[in-house]
């Protein structure tokens, strides 16, 4: 069974620091994987997404990677600002099957 | 292309009462999937559908949910017999297939009294 972990659970930095959040899953054969954002009480709104076949996606300030042998992806965020303090899940998903989340790290960019 | 909808965004329900949530996917979008989120907790996998279809029910309690999506209109998750567990946000995701990723709605936030 196919299990997500993102760490850490929580960051706090100061604005315009840039900062790189992890993501690790236990069965590397996977089809795709896929960042969200998710703000306070809101829906998920895709970030980016990448195949299992493609190393890197890269938009605007954001850049994801995926070492796919290792089982591991991480999502670089550069100078950050304010408006990004949100919740970050990845996801992957394998085959037919529906994408498994991780809990999220949750990221207060102070100003 | 009005993204995913779901409505209502807000439900408020007795215990014991039904609830149903609306989920209308992307214009040529024919995989939804339903997702609960618990506070604190990350997204839970409920069930995945095309037109007509239930492909993977595999997160679906057994007892009082069921879903369906058919040929018109939009999919429908129901509860039936609301506890107090059951409050929740509830999401909506729709692709167009395997090799795409999902688009999720702003969900449905339901709360049980």
């Amino acid at each position: 069974k196919q299990e997500v972990t993102q760490i850490p659970a929580a960051l706090s930095v100061p604005e315009g620091e840039n900062l790189v959040l992890n993501c690790s899953f236990t069965d590397s054969a996977i089809y795709n994987l896929q960042w969200f954002r998710q703000d306070p009480g809101k829906g998920l709104t895709s970030l980016l997404l990448i195949q299992s076949s493609q190393r890197e996606q890269t938009s605007g300030r954001l850049n994801a990677s995926l070492d796919k042998s290792s089982g591991r992806s991480t999502l670089y965020i550069a100078a950050s600002q304010p408006g990004d303090s949100a919740t970050y899940l990845c996801a992957v998903r394998q085959g037919n099957t529906p994408l498994v989340f991780g809990k999220g790290t949750r990221l207060s960019v102070i100003a | 292309n009005a993204g995913v909808m779901q409505n209502p965004r807000h439900l408020v329900r007795r215990r014991g009462q039904e609830a149903r949530l609306r989920c209308s996917p992307m214009k040529g979008h024919s995989h939804v999937y339903w997702y609960r989120q618990l506070p604190e907790e990350g997204l839970k996998f409920m069930v995945y559908l095309q037109k007509e279809n239930i492909i993977d029910e595999s997160g679906m309690p057994k007892e009082r949910f069921s879903a369906e999506f058919p040929k018109e209109g939009p999919s429908i998750l129901r509860i039936q017999q609301v506890v107090r567990g059951d409050s929740a946000a509830y999401f909506c995701a729709s692709s167009p297939g395997h090799n795409y990723g999902y688009t999720f709605g702003s969900g449905t936030r339901l709360t049980v009294v």
